[in-house]
C-alpha cells in the first residue's frame, strides 16, 4: 500500500516570488510520482510525472519537481510564480508490479496554492 | 479526442434515493477507474476496470455501491439507498493502460445528498 503526505494545506506567496510545494510519499514497493494541478472550477490536470531516468523534472510552465528516493519526496518547485498559478496542487504516486503501474493513483491532501500581486 | 466526460455534472438527490453517474473515457483507453473527493481532500480511489473487467475495489465501497463497464466503453457508477456522507465529488479518469499509466480526469459529477 502507499500514501501520500503534503505538508502544507496552504502556500500564500506573492507573484514573482519562487515557491517549493512539499510531497512525501510511503510505500513498499517502487512507484511513479505524479503532480496533479485543479484549476478553480476545473478538473484535475496532469502537471508532470516522473517515471524513470533523470530524477529532475519538469513542466512546459516552469514547474519542477524532483525524486529524492532516500528521503522518500517529490517537491514541486517554481523560481517565479504568476498569479495564474493559483490552484490546488495534489502529489500522487502509483505502486508498480514487475514495472507496471497496479493502475490506482494515491493522492495526498492537496495543497492551495494563493499567488498575490 | 474529446476527454473525458462525465454526465450529469452536479446531482441533487434526498437521502435514501438511488442514483447512477456515467462516465465516457477516452475512445480506445481500455483502463477507466472512479474516484471519490470530499472537501478539504485528495481524491480516494474507488474501483477501475481494465477493459470490462472490474479488476479492483476499495474497501471504502460499500455494498451500496456498483460500477459497471458494459463493453468496455462508458462506465456507470450506482449508488443506492443514499446518506448524506454520499455527498462528494465523484471522478472518473481513464488511460491507456501502457507501463506508465498516465491518467486523464473527468470534469466529476458533484452529488448532494439532503
Amino acid at each position: 500500500a502507499q500514501s501520500v503526505t503534503q505538508l502544507d494545506s496552504q502556500v500564500p506567496v506573492f507573484e514573482e516570488a519562487p515557491v517549493e510545494l512539499r510531497c512525501n510519499y510511503s510505500s513498499s514497493v517502487s512507484v511513479y510520482l505524479f503532480w496533479y494541478v485543479q484549476y478553480p472550477n476545473q478538473g484535475l490536470q496532469l502537471l508532470l510525472k516522473y517515471l524513470s531516468g533523470s530524477t529532475l523534472v519538469k513542466s512546459i510552465n516552469g514547474f519542477e519537481a524532483e525524486f529524492n528516493k532516500s528521503q522518500t519526496s517529490f517537491h514541486l518547485r517554481k523560481p517565479s510564480v504568476h498569479i495564474s498559478d493559483t490552484a490546488e496542487y495534489f502529489c500522487a504516486v502509483s505502486g508498480l508490479l514487475g514495472g507496471t503501474s497496479y493502475g490506482k493513483l494515491t493522492f495526498g491532501q492537496g495543497t492551495i496554492l494563493t499567488v498575490h500581486p | 479526442d474529446t476527454g473525458v466526460s462525465q454526465n450529469p455534472r452536479h446531482k441533487i438527490t434526498k437521502r435514501g434515493q438511488n442514483v447512477t453517474f456515467r462516465c465516457d473515457p477516452i475512445s480506445e483507453h481500455n483502463r477507466l477507474y472512479w474516484y471519490r473527493q470530499t472537501l478539504g481532500q485528495g481524491p480516494e480511489f474507488l474501483t477501475y476496470f481494465q477493459n470490462e473487467a472490474q479488476l479492483e475495489k476499495s474497501r471504502l465501497l460499500s455494498d451500496r455501491f456498483s460500477a459497471e463497464r458494459p463493453k468496455g466503453s462508458f462506465s456507470t457508477l450506482e449508488i443506492q439507498r443514499t446518506e448524506q456522507g454520499d455527498s462528494a465529488m465523484y471522478l472518473c479518469a481513464s488511460s491507456s493502460g501502457l507501463a506508465w499509466d498516465e491518467q486523464f480526469f473527468g470534469p466529476g459529477t458533484r452529488l448532494t445528498v439532503l
